[in-house]
């Protein structure tokens, strides 16, 4: 299995900040990077697939980059509905794994 | 829009097998244009990928979990459904069945269901 590894694993930040989680990858998953968010109680939500298009309905504030290994989710700046934890999830190859987790935290 | 809904037994014994449907509502599981995904989380941890199923039948199943899972599909009901056998504490989670983007193999989970607890306890 390709193993993903986020960082930071917890991230405390103020409204109006930018944000930069990253995921690396064990191997090259070309561009088939997909970032998701959840709050307590709900089913994670889509923000990002194949590394930088972004999902419907989801704000512009967030964006996403990288390729091969190294990837970034970028949150321009922070509102507070923002407050979440976020997942990498790698889809080049079944079975399709998922990052640790990073729990973005209010200052 | 598509809307996906778990149900099942909350609470199922260690050694039996858990059951659960997926209802899907807003779209038809046989336009053949999505995989149906099973995705779990323990209490607390973060996410597994379990499994898909394309309308046709066709299966993939996570290699960790693969000897006891079986996902199957039925189009009349606009159904599919999860199976789990021998089930021991380290299969508590919240079970969520999810529709991918496409059928590529490449596409995520972009529509969830709202997650269902199963807890296996005696």
């Amino acid at each position: 299995d390709i193993q993903m590894t986020q960082s930071p694993s917890s991230l405390s930040a103020s409204v109006g900040d930018r944000v930069t989680i990253t995921c690396r990858a064990s191997q090259s998953i070309s561009s088939y990077l997909n970032w998701y968010q959840q709050k307590p109680g709900k089913a994670p939500k889509l923000l990002i697939y194949v590394a930088s298009s972004l999902q419907s309905g989801v704000p512009s504030r967030f964006s996403g980059s990288g390729s091969g290994t190294d990837f970034t989710l970028t949150i321009s700046s922070l509102q507070p509905e923002d407050f979440a934890t976020y997942y990498c999830q790698q889809s080049y190859s079944t079975p399709g794994t998922f990052g640790q987790g990073t729990k973005l935290e209010i200052k | 829009q598509v809307q996906l809904q778990e149900s099942g037994p909350g609470l199922v014994k260690p050694s039996q097998t858990l059951s659960l449907t997926c209802t899907v509502s807003g779209g038809s599981i046989s336009s053949g244009d999505y995989y149906w995904s099973w995705i779990r989380q323990p209490p607390g941890k973060g996410l597994e990928w379990i499994g898909y199923i394309y309308y046709s039948g066709s299966t993939y199943y996570n290699p960790s979990l693969k000897s006891r899972v079986t996902i199957s599909v039925d189009t009349s009901k606009n159904q599919f459904s999860l199976k789990l056998s021998s089930v021991t504490a380290a299969d508590t989670a919240v079970y969520y069945c999810a529709r991918d983007r496409g059928y590529s193999g490449y596409d995520p989970p972009d529509y969830w269901g709202q997650g269902t607890l199963v807890t296996v306890s005696s």
